[in-house]
This record gives C-alpha cells, structure tokens and sequence, in this order.
C-alpha cells in the first residue's frame, strides 16, 4: 500500500550544524512531495516541494534531493538554528490530478544551543 | 490575510456521542481536505471537498461524514464517537487546479 517512511524518529544537533532528515516513499507513481515543519500545537507549515521531474530543489537555508531510482528523499538545513527544533514531516502525492497527501511518521529535530 | 481557521481549537466528547468540527478556508481557496493525526504519527487523509461534494476519501469508516457550503468552508462530523478518535483533527485548504496545501491548526479532540 501507500506509505511514506522516515528512517530516524529524532535527530539532534548542535546550532549552526547542518542536518538531514530522511525519507523513503513507496510508491514509484508519485509526482509531488512536500517536506512540512510541524511545532508542538500549531498544523503543519510548508518548507519546500519538489516534482518528480527535478532531482534538487533550494531555498532559503533548506534543500529537498530526490532519488527516484532508490525512492528517498532528503531535507538539508544549513545553520541549524534552535528556531528549527519541530517535527519534519516529508508527505508524497500519489494522485495525479488530487491533491491528497500521504505523510510519514516523522522526525523530530532537536537544536542545542 | 487570515489562513485557514479551525475551530474549536479543542474539545472533549464522550465515547458514543458526535462531534461537529469547522474549518474556514483560505482566501482564495476552493478545496478543503481533512486530516487525522494520531499522538506521534502523521497526518491521515479523511476526505477531500470541492464544490461542495466529496472528491476523494481515505481509509476511514462511514461514521466520518463531511459537508462543504457554498462559501468553501467546511464541517467534519464523527458519529458514534470511540476512545480511538482522539486525535488532532486538521484542516488543509488549496485551490483545485494549484497544489498548494495550507494547514490549520487544528482541533484536538479527546474521547473519554
């Protein structure tokens, strides 16, 4: 079935590291994946996506690498900051043409000062 | 520009009985979709609406029923309530033809 997958349940660093949080998705149909920031009582806010036709994405201080042959993504922050302490969901859209969204687990990050 | 606004923001019901919950989407926005999330897991789509009708569902029972208005915001009611429908209950507005999801914060629900 469906599954998106993380392969560490927490992660921690220290401020100004760069860290990278991991995710294997099953299903090779998928189009479009997303990585959210989700802070303790609030929803899950949007960080980056990417289309399957593109293997890098950047933004501001975060990069999204996607490996369609071995069906894994990745987020990259650089200069971790204590601000980025959440839990990171990465969610896969496997419908074309919906826009339902199948998340992962998650992973924790925890930022030391 | 307010985002999308879910309400209440928590509540607590008993085993059996039902629950209303709300969502007022985005500016803008025509699609809303609903999502369980477990302590400790991700999100789990419910189901999705646009114009006014269900679009998609996920694995969910029919106790879990939805309705949108014609002003796009949207009710998700739970009948016959269970201990295991405690949960933080969002909502996710976008525009049908873009893909851009926005969260709410959510309604946590406890089932006692």
């Amino acid at each position: 079935g469906e599954s998106v997958g993380l392969h560490l349940p927490t992660l921690s660093v220290q401020e100004g590291d760069n860290s990278i949080i991991n995710c294997a998705y099953s299903n090779s149909a998928s189009d479009y994946f997303i990585w959210y920031k989700q802070e303790s009582g609030k929803g899950p806010q949007f960080i980056i996506d990417i289309r399957s036709n593109m293997d890098k994405r950047q933004g501001q201080r975060v990069t999204v690498l996607l490996n369609k042959t071995v069906k894994h993504l990745s987020l990259q922050i650089a200069a971790t900051q204590p601000g980025d302490s959440a839990v990171y969901f990465c969610a896969e859209n496997p419908d074309t043409g919906f826009q339902k969204l199948v998340f992962g687990t998650g992973t924790r990050l925890l930022v030391s000062p | 520009d307010a985002g999308v606004t879910q309400s209440p923001t928590h509540l607590i019901k008993t085993r059996g009985q039902q629950v209303t919950l709300r969502c007022s989407p985005k500016s803008g926005h025509d699609t809303v979709s609903w999502y369980q999330q477990a302590l400790g897991q991700g999100p789990q789509f419910i189901f999705q609406y646009y114009e006014e009708e269900e679009r998609q569902r996920g694995n969910f029972p029919d106790r879990f029923s939805g309705h949108q208005f014609p002003n796009y915001s949207s009710e998700l009611n739970v009948n016959a309530l269970l201990l295991g429908d405690s949960a933080l209950y969002l909502c996710a507005s976008s525009t049908w033809t873009g893909r851009g999801y926005t969260f709410g914060s959510g309604t946590r629900l406890t089932v006692v």
